[in-house]
Formats: structure tokens, sequence, C-alpha cells
């Protein structure tokens, strides 16, 4: 199993649709979790860390699901502007490394 | 905003030729990480550096790359004789304290001719 996985899209919706993508890990022991965006040859930028409870920002919500080892990222009301690849990234217990899943590429149509 | 810098923005070597990336981390952090990603490919991770020394390194990280903070603000990656395949974009990145969210920086692509 890999480390971290995530189906790699594209996903393409509609303006104003909602968009759900879920992201695996193998360690059950990893602590930390954030999803990055990035977009076209850009750098990954923060877009929001998960929490155990789970947590929400404006249209994107994080949840976590400890038992089955996946994170999840809701985004609500899709925007034009939204369309980037979406990184989930999880610490690799007991070192410094933070591991990358492939991205999900999303695509909001107008 | 503090933020991660790097220099150059894009450079094209030569292969078999040394090349320096040069980052300027957030001033407060104390971790440093060296990624890359190869086009269309996912973020790879090359090191992380703490108190001076590097703490990880991946099995990318060969002979080939150095890592250095010669003074108290830059944080460098050499790479002494590059080949094609380490065409790519590096980023570096920071973190002010173990398992925070990573700053990166904006990235230098690197061709190798």
């Amino acid at each position: 199993r890999k480390e971290v996985e995530q189906d790699p899209g594209p996903f393409n919706v509609p303006e104003g649709a909602t968009v759900a993508f879920n992201c695996t890990y193998s360690n059950s022991a990893s602590q930390s979790f954030f999803w990055y965006r990035q977009d076209c040859r850009k750098e990954p930028k923060l877009l929001m860390s998960v929490y155990s409870s789970g947590n929400e920002d404006g249209r994107f919500t994080a949840q976590l699901n400890r038992a089955s080892q996946y994170i999840s990222l809701l985004i609500r009301d899709s925007k034009l502007s939204d369309s980037a690849t979406y990184l989930c990234v999880v610490n690799l217990p007991g070192t410094y490394k933070y591991i990358f899943g492939t991205g999900t590429r999303l695509k909001v149509l107008a | 905003e503090p933020e991660v810098t790097q220099t150059p923005s894009h450079q094209v070597t030569q292969m078999g030729q040394e090349v320096i990336l040069r980052c300027v981390p957030i001033s407060n952090h104390l971790y440093f990480y060296w990624y890359r990603q190869i086009l269309g490919q996912k973020v790879e991770f090359l090191v992380s550096f703490y108190n001076n020394e590097i703490s990880e390194k991946s099995e990318i990280f060969d002979d080939q790359f150095s890592v250095e903070r010669p003074d108290g603000s830059n944080f460098t990656l050499k790479i002494r004789s590059t080949k094609l395949e380490d065409s790519a974009m590096y980023f570096c990145a920071s973190i002010s304290y173990r398992d925070t969210e990573a700053f990166f920086g904006q990235g230098t692509r690197l061709t190798v001719v």
C-alpha cells in the first residue's frame, strides 16, 4: 500500500457544485494531516490542516477518519478559481518527513 | 506575511555542471526541507535539516547532493554533477515546530541540458 494515496482525477464539476476528495494513508501512527493546493507550475500552498474533530474554513471542510485511515476535503459552492491540484500531506511518524500524495486535479467549469 | 524565498527562479545548466539552489526560510523556523517535483509527477521528499545537520534524507539524495546552512538565514542545496534526470522543480520548505504545517518557497525550476 502506498504511504499516501489519492485519486488523481481529474474531477470536472460545474460552478456551484459540491465536490469531495479522499486521501488514504498507510501508517496508522501518523498524527499530522494537511491539504495543500497547487496551481500549475507553482509551489504547494497550505489550504488547511486537518484536525481530529474535523474543521471548516469557509467553503472548505476537512475530516479525519482514523479507523479507516483516510482524510477528506469537501468543497462547497465550487468557484472557477478553485481549479487546481489538491495535495494530501501526511507526516511520517518518528521522522521529520512529510509525505505527499500524487494530488487530485479539480477543474471547475463555467 | 513571512515567506520562504528561493533563488534563482529558473536555472539552466549543462550536464555535469554543479548547481547551487538557494533558499531563505522563514526567520523563526527551525526545520528546513528540500523537495523536488519532476514535471507531471508528485512532490518528493529529498532531505530534512534541523540543528545544523541532516535529520533525514531519501534514496534520491545521493552523494551528488548536499545541503548547507552557511549563515543564519540561507539554506542551500548543491548538486555536484547534474544529470538530465535532475531536471525538476525544487522546493524549499520550512516549519516552526515538528509536525506543524510547512511553508514552501516558489521553487527553482532546474533544467539540465
